[in-house]
């Protein structure tokens, strides 16, 4: 059965910290991972996706992906209250299209 | 632009009563895709769209559970004779020809008495 692990937290660090979220998957297989943001109430927000090994930086965001190791985490650089939420990690096995597997996610706290 | 719209917002039904959920997906996706999230766990894929077509339907938890998509555009989720277990939200995605990222729309919070 194919797996999506993440800590479910809650995450909790200081303002202007870096924030480090970690998921791991089951499927070597896996050729596309995501990283969606939830906040309370809401639906899911893309926010990195990656598909080659190594990292990929989008402003305050990093994303490192180690297919070796089946391991894929988000760097969240100077992290502020507002980056408060559920940060979802999600895979896909094989293909460009298809459905994603979801982690249940890690809920992250920013402390002002 | 606009992005993936669901209605209702919010729905509660009686237990045993049947409803549909609508999604409108981003113009011109031509993937479209249906999961749930129930309280405390993970988003649950439900069933994809390739233009009118199902590929995988492999999520839909039981035959009370139907969906359709017309005109490669708005999809309707039909759940017959509802249970309490399927209260839940239930979120559309939609993504454009050959693309990998999918785009959620707000969600059909289902309450079921």
């Amino acid at each position: 059965q194919k797996e999506v692990e993440q800590n479910s937290g809650p995450l909790s660090v200081p303002e202007g910290a870096i924030a480090s979220l970690n998921c791991t998957y089951s499927d070597r297989g896996s050729q596309s991972f995501f990283w969606y943001r939830q906040y309370s109430g809401k639906s899911p927000e893309l926010i990195m996706s990656i598909y080659s090994n190594g990292d990929k930086e989008d402003g305050r965001f990093t994303a490192q992906l180690n297919k070796a190791s089946q391991y894929v985490s988000l760097l969240i650089r100077d992290s502020q209250p507002s980056d408060s939420a559920t940060y979802l990690c999600a895979v896909r096995y094989g293909g460009s299209q298809g459905n994603l597997i979801f982690g249940k996610g890690t809920k992250l706290s920013v402390k002002p | 632009g606009a992005g993936v719209s669901q209605s209702p917002s919010n729905k509660v039904t009686e237990k045993g009563k049947d409803v549909e959920l609508r999604c409108d997906p981003i113009s011109g996706h031509t993937a479209l895709y249906w999961y749930r999230q129930s309280l405390g766990q993970g988003l649950e894929f439900l069933i994809y769209f390739q233009g009118n077509s199902a590929p995988d339907k492999s999520g839909l938890p039981s035959d009370r559970f139907s969906a359709e998509r017309t005109g490669g555009s708005v999809s309707t989720l039909t759940i017959q004779r509802t249970q309490q277990e399927d209260s839940a939200v239930y979120l559309c995605a939609s993504s454009p020809a050959g693309a990998r990222e999918q785009f959620f729309g707000p969600g059909t919070r289902l309450t079921v008495l």
